[in-house]
């Protein structure tokens, strides 16, 4: 169970293109979605923390016009790179925890990641 | 404000060796702690959790955490590797309310040979 599906896995844009990546948890439903961003042999970076019918958390330094988050549904939250640029090049990795009754122990599902690359 | 320290990048080790993997942590609050393992190009997986209770965790496929309080520590370990068990582990923290945000350490790739 908990399972999460990213897509796409890969994409290779040209510069100046707004690119799109699905997050969705599969079998569960996640109130709450994170996005994060990870760069070669470092460590994942929170970009936002996604709330179902809500607007995104922002971490202090992401820009939230560069990085559209939805979260439509329980079940999808979508990051959009808008106008990409070699620099926003890197491995993008969504997030989503099970949402238990309230509970709120629950770790979060991972999704395997989109690599963006910008020529 | 949390903060995690892996202080090893890289940990080369024999296959059916012992292994430890450290991580230290820094929080004035109660946290839980968790160890996730990434294999290339793929996504986190999680691999043990520190919520409350037994401070000695254990995953499935042998690994095993111990959370020292004294210590703020939460090292990863296992007593016999395999080559598959090679792979980037990151230790990382939440606080126990609000969104639990995950703060990661930087990660350490253990590197299994035969």
């Amino acid at each position: 169970g908990a399972v999460v599906s990213q897509h796409p896995s890969r994409v290779i844009c040209k510069s100046g293109t707004s690119v799109k990546i699905e997050c969705r948890s599969l079998d569960f439903q996640a109130t709450t979605m994170f996005w994060y961003r990870q760069f070669p042999k470092q460590s994942l970076m929170l970009m936002a923390t996604s709330n179902e019918g809500s607007k995104a958390t922002y971490e202090q330094g992401v820009e939230k016009d560069k990085f559209l988050i939805n979260h439509a549904s329980l079940t999808l939250s979508t990051l959009t790179v808008t106008s990409a640029h070699p620099e926003d090049s890197s491995f993008y990795i969504c997030s989503a925890r099970v949402e238990t009754g309230g509970t709120g122990n629950q770790p979060q599902h991972f999704g395997d990641g989109t690599r963006l690359s910008i020529l | 404000a949390q903060s995690v320290t892996q202080l090893d990048s890289q940990v080369p080790v024999f296959e059916e060796a012992p292994v430890e993997l450290r991580c230290n942590y820094s929080s004035s609050v109660s946290v839980y702690l968790f160890w996730y393992v990434q294999y290339p190009n793929q996504g986190l997986q999680l691999l043990l959790k520190y919520l409350s209770g037994s401070t000695l965790v254990e995953s499935i496929n042998g690994f095993e955490a111990e959370f020292n309080k004294s210590q703020t520590s939460f090292h990863l370990r296992k007593p016999s590797v395999h080559i598959s068990d090679t792979a980037e582990y990151f230790c990382a923290v939440s606080l126990n309310t609000g969104f639990q945000k995950l703060v990661f350490g930087t990660g350490t790739r253990l590197l299994v040979s035969p």
